[in-house]
């Protein structure tokens, strides 16, 4: 069936470091792949999505490409900020039949930057 | 415009007590959906409301948990004689459509705590 692997954390890094979190997925046809960021004490935010292959989204300095031929959808960002500390979670959700409705969850990563 | 409600944000409870939760949804979104995130893990999906379709009850994990949605708006979800495994945050989300592309938004959740 469907699923997502996500890299687990916790990611600690510095004020303006190079970010990347893995993102791997394991679905038939053409799924629609999302990042989703939870922020200390909020609720779940939609980051970026791509809803075919080779699209990039991107927003607030973070960027993701869908991969078919290698089936991921890395997270990046060239100079994270403290203000980028959250939990991040790679999701899909399918085209077809039963997986059309439901998100697929990574893990989440933990991320922590310092000053 | 007003995202997707949840109320109450905090339920704490006895085992083996009932408890309803509720979801107001985006207004005009036809697809609303139920999740539930125990402390340390990803997402778990439990149901899903497309339009008018029967639901998609395949995440339910017992005959505990059942939930309604009147028409395409306000849902509830219940869990009948509580148990301490169901304390978890439960989250509710909404689509425009439930076509795959579209993309979910969330609620804060309720937080659940069995005593």
């Amino acid at each position: 069936g469907d699923s997502v692997t996500q890299m687990e954390g916790p990611v600690t890094l510095s004020e303006e470091a190079f970010l990347t979190i893995n993102c791997t997925y394991t679905a038939t046809g053409y799924p629609s792949l999302f990042w989703y960021v939870q922020y200390p004490g909020e609720g779940l935010q939609l980051l970026l999505k791509a809803t075919k292959a080779d699209d990039k989204g991107s927003n607030k300095g973070f960027e993701a490409t869908y991969r078919k031929e290698t089936t991921s959808f890395h997270l990046e960002k060239g100079s994270v900020q403290v203000s980028d500390s959250a939990v991040y979670f790679c999701a899909l959700r399918g085209d077809r039949g039963s997986t059309l409705g439901r998100l697929y969850f990574g893990r989440g990563t933990q991320l922590t930057v310092w000053p | 415009g007003a995202g997707v409600s949840q109320s109450p944000s905090n339920k704490v409870t006895e085992k083996g007590k009932d408890v309803e939760l509720r979801c107001d949804p985006i207004s005009g979104h036809t697809a609303l959906y139920w999740y539930r995130q125990r402390l340390g893990q990803g997402l778990e999906f439990l149901i899903y409301f497309q339009g008018n379709s029967a639901p998609d009850k395949s995440g339910l994990p017992s005959d505990r948990f059942s939930a309604e949605r009147t028409g395409e708006s306000v849902s509830t979800l219940t869990i009948q004689r509580t148990q301490q495994e169901d304390s978890a945050v439960y989250l509710c989300a909404s689509s425009f459509s439930g076509e795959g592309n579209q993309p979910q938004h969330f609620g804060d959740g309720t937080r659940l705590s069995i005593l």
